[in-house]
């Protein structure tokens, strides 16, 4: 069975704190892909990377950062998380090949800062 | 780039009734579409897609959708709601040589017994 995994499913982090959401995939996918999910604005991209220490801004990668050292594995990173970062976030992984591959995506992780 | 409009955030629909989630894209050229569903507390999982083979594409869970170029839409259904189909449903397209997709604001389903 196909798994995205991400790290937690919950977390609570003060204001200014760094903060790392990790993504670990094991079905060998070049694409990874981190959204921000919003009540009523749907998944806004973030960033996204289609290789080993590879890395594109999406339409939202202000205040975020990533870090793609091996293939499996995608952080996100808050360097100073803002009560504005509150939201589901949410790891996704596809195939080289475009669009016309399924991506798969993680159970979310649900972060509150405070 | 490319962007969906999904019309109407929240659906109610009586269980064994039609299930009508409406999807129109932005593009003038065919893109590839895709419907996404998200049960509580769970990521996202596909539904179907079309990457321009047949216009009337069927998913999983008895949803199916139609590409319709004149109307730029793809409109998903499903004859008759079942309680499981209770969930948030997304619409989303990409460019054919993109790999990156741009979602739509999300469709909430409710189904009353």
């Amino acid at each position: 069975d196909v798994k995205v995994t991400q790290s937690s499913r919950y977390l609570v982090k003060r204001t200014g704190e760094k903060v790392f959401l990790e993504c670990v995939q094991d079905m060998d996918h070049e694409n990874m892909f981190w959204y921000r999910q919003d009540p009523g604005l749907g998944l806004r991209l973030i960033y996204f990377s289609y290789d080993v220490k590879m890395k594109e801004k999406g339409d939202i990668p202000e205040g975020y950062s990533v870090s793609r050292e091996k293939k499996e594995r995608f952080s996100l990173i808050l360097e100073s998380a803002s009560t504005n970062q509150t939201s589901m976030y949410l790891c996704a992984s596809s195939l080289r090949g475009g669009a016309r591959t399924e991506a798969f995506f993680g159970q979310g992780t649900r972060l509150t800062v405070v | 780039a490319q962007s969906v409009t999904q019309l109407g955030s929240h659906v109610s629909v009586s269980e064994g009734a039609l299930v009508l989630l409406r999807c129109n894209y932005s593009s003038s050229v065919p893109p590839y579409l895709f419907w996404y569903v998200q049960y509580p507390n769970q990521g996202l999982q596909l539904l179907l897609k079309y990457t321009s083979a047949a216009t009337l594409v069927k998913g999983i869970n008895g949803f199916e959708a139609e590409f319709k170029k004149s109307e730029t839409s793809f409109h998903l259904t499903k004859p008759s709601a079942h309680m499981s189909d209770a969930a948030e449903y997304f619409c989303a397209v990409s460019d054919i040589d993109d790999y990156k997709l741009s979602f739509g604001a999300g469709t909430t389903v409710t189904v009353r017994a």
